[in-house]
């Protein structure tokens, strides 16, 4: 397995704000990906971080919104950009280590709990 | 597309009680099956998961997930059910058409003493 650690943890920001989540790796992995958790629902996958390319992100996500970075191979932020109440969520960050192939298991994060005033 | 469905949305099972949460997914060919927990205020952790072969598959903490083709479902079970389990639990599905992790859900748990 991996340890992953995400900051914040948490944070409460204004309307309008923009918030960037960092995740950070202890080992080499293969693809990283981040998932949005709206309040008592599922997960959503929101974009895979790919090194040094752009993201490639799922339907009704765009770059604009959510842009991510990943300037190597254990490390990736998300922005949350000009917020509104509706980003209020938990976001994770997943990893599937290195060797591993795109339907290996996925590793989560603790996740950073978002609250939008 | 693939789909996940966990009808359970809460389950409530008393301490030492066996338990099962449902799973059933949509998808053509073979799928790839996970089952996650989620406890309070923490990311998910994977349980167990299938690939191929033996249906029955073990997990962590005494839990194990039985693969019904027929049925279209990855049910999860525990023969007796610890105060520690109370968290949500989450069935996902890997398919390579759309080459992502599609989860259920989700089921609360809730163990009552």
């Amino acid at each position: 397995s991996a340890v992953i650690s995400q900051k914040p943890s948490r944070d409460i920001c204004q309307r309008g704000t923009s918030l960037t989540i960092q995740c950070q790796v202890d080992s080499q992995v293969t693809m990283m990906f981040w998932y949005r958790q709206q309040p008592g629902q599922s997960l959503t996958l929101i974009a895979t971080a790919n090194q040094g390319s752009e993201a490639t992100y799922e339907s009704g996500f765009v770059i604009d919104k959510f842009p991510i970075s990943r300037p190597n191979l254990t490390f990736s932020t998300l922005t949350v950009s000009n917020m509104s109440p509706e980003d209020s969520s938990i976001y994770l960050c997943s990893v599937i280590l290195a060797g591993g192939s795109a339907f290996d298991t996925q590793y989560f994060g603790p996740g950073t709990r978002l609250t939008v005033l | 597309a693939q789909s996940v469905t966990q009808p359970d949305i809460h389950i409530t099972v008393s301490e030492g009680a066996s338990l099962e949460l449902r799973c059933n997914y949509s998808y053509g060919a073979t799928p790839y099956l996970f089952w996650y927990v989620q406890s309070p205020g923490q990311g998910l952790q994977l349980l167990l998961k299938y690939f191929s072969g033996d249906t029955l598959v073990q997990g962590i903490k005494g839990f194990e997930a039985e693969f019904k083709r027929s049925q279209s479902s990855f049910n999860l079970r525990k023969p007796s059910v610890h105060w520690s389990d109370a968290a949500e639990y989450f069935c996902a599905v890997f398919t390579g058409g759309g080459n992502k992790l599609t989860f259920g859900t989700g089921t609360q748990l809730k163990v009552e003493l």
